[in-house]
Parts: C-alpha cells; sequence; structure tokens
C-alpha cells in the first residue's frame, strides 16, 4: 500500500532564516506530487505541483521554492522565510489513473 | 476559473442530530471526492464519487453526485462527537492534474 510522509512535523523558524520541508511518498511509481498551504483550517492553497523530476509548475509567485530530485522526493524551500509564510503545509500525491489526492500528516510553521 | 462553493461554511449541531453540508459548482466535473480533515492533521479521503446520480454510504455518511456532476451533498445520520472536523469535497475535470477544493465546512458535534 502507498504511504506517503513529511517532516518535520512542527518548525519554529526566525524570520530570514532558511526553510527546507520534505515529503517522501513510498508504494507508488511516478506519482504526481503537490505542495499546499492551510491557513487556519480552511481551504487549501496549492503552492506547485510536478508530474515528474525536475518538473515543477508554481501556482501562486511567493517567497517558497520547490523541488524533486528523485521520483518520489518533493522539497518545498525559502532562502529567507517571511512572516506570512507561517501555515500549515501539506503534501499530496496522486496516480495518473485515479483522480484522487493522497494528503499527508502536514508540517505546522510559525515564523516569529 | 472554476469554483466550488461549499455550504455552510460552519455548523455547530447536538449529538443525535442529522446535517447535510452541499458542494456546489457551474462546471462539470469527471470525479468529484470528500475528505475530513481533523485539527493537525492532513485531510483524510472519505469517499471519490464519478457517475452522475451516484450515491455512496460509508456507515452514518451518505454521499451524492448530482446528475449533472456539478454538484455533491454529504449527509450524515444521527451525527457524533467523532464527526468533528473539517469537510472538504474537491472536484477533477477531465485531462486536469489540479483538483478543484472547496473552502470547507467545519463541522462541531457536541456530546
Amino acid at each position: 500500500s502507498q504511504t506517503i510522509h513529511q517532516w518535520p512535523a512542527t518548525l519554529v523558524q526566525p524570520v530570514g532564516s532558511p526553510l527546507s520541508l520534505e515529503c517522501t511518498v513510498e508504494g507508488t511509481s511516478n506519482p504526481n506530487l503537490y505542495w499546499y498551504r492551510q491557513a487556519a483550517g480552511r481551504g487549501l492553497q496549492l503552492l506547485f505541483y510536478s508530474v515528474g523530476i525536475g518538473q515543477i509548475s508554481s501556482e501562486v509567485p511567493q517567497n517558497l521554492s520547490a523541488s524533486r530530485p528523485q521520483d518520489r522526493q518533493f522539497i518545498l524551500s525559502s532562502k529567507k522565510l517571511l512572516l506570512s509564510d507561517s501555515g500549515f503545509y501539506l503534501c499530496a500525491w496522486s496516480d495518473s489513473i485515479t483522480d484522487t489526492q493522497y494528503f499527508g500528516p502536514g508540517t505546522r510553521l510559525t515564523v516569529l | 476559473t472554476q469554483l466550488l462553493e461549499q455550504s455552510p461554511q460552519f455548523l455547530s449541531i447536538q449529538e443525535g442530530e442529522n446535517l447535510t453540508v452541499y458542494c456546489n459548482s457551474s462546471s462539470v466535473f469527471s470525479s468529484l471526492q470528500w475528505y475530513r480533515q481533523e485539527p493537525g492533521e492532513g485531510p483524510v479521503l472519505l469517499v471519490t464519487v464519478v457517475t452522475g446520480g451516484e450515491v455512496k454510504k460509508l456507515k452514518r455518511l451518505t454521499f451524492q453526485f448530482g446528475d449533472a456532476r456539478k454538484d455533491s451533498s454529504l449527509h450524515i445520520t444521527a451525527a457524533q462527537p467523532g464527526d468533528t472536523g473539517l469537510y472538504l469535497c474537491a472536484g477533477y475535470s477531465g485531462g486536469s492534474y489540479i483538483p478543484t477544493f472547496g473552502r470547507g465546512t467545519s463541522l462541531i458535534v457536541h456530546p
């Protein structure tokens, strides 16, 4: 069966510091991968998605970037965090056959 | 731009009551998913519906996809405190990698 992991679970970072959030998927090949941000337990904002290694599409211009160095690894990064980067970050995967996304446990990021 | 309107945004009820959450759009979707999310956790898939008029049941939860595949509803019978959470609907258009998410319905069931 497929599983998706995210780490860390929580993170507190000062303004101006770098960021690296990691997401890995097990039990599937060539998944579509997604990064979302969720504010205050409400709707999901799509940040990036990837349909293959090295292929990244950005949905919202911002202070963040994403990379996919391996088939089942998706990384969200920032060189200098802003206060507005605080939020709940979710990674998700889907396959090309079923139109369904499966989410990781999320990372709570607080920028102080 | 496709939109999925969820209603109500907030719902606070007593244990044992019934409730219905709606997800509406002017666009046609090839499939639609419902998720439940608890605080501090990722959304968990409840169901996927793909056929117009389809009805699926998951214990006390009943999901319906509209005949025209533009809307969906989630009905919970005899709600329990364990049903508390954020309910999200998401729809896919044919050929798109990107689902459209509703803004969610926050449900609180009081014992």
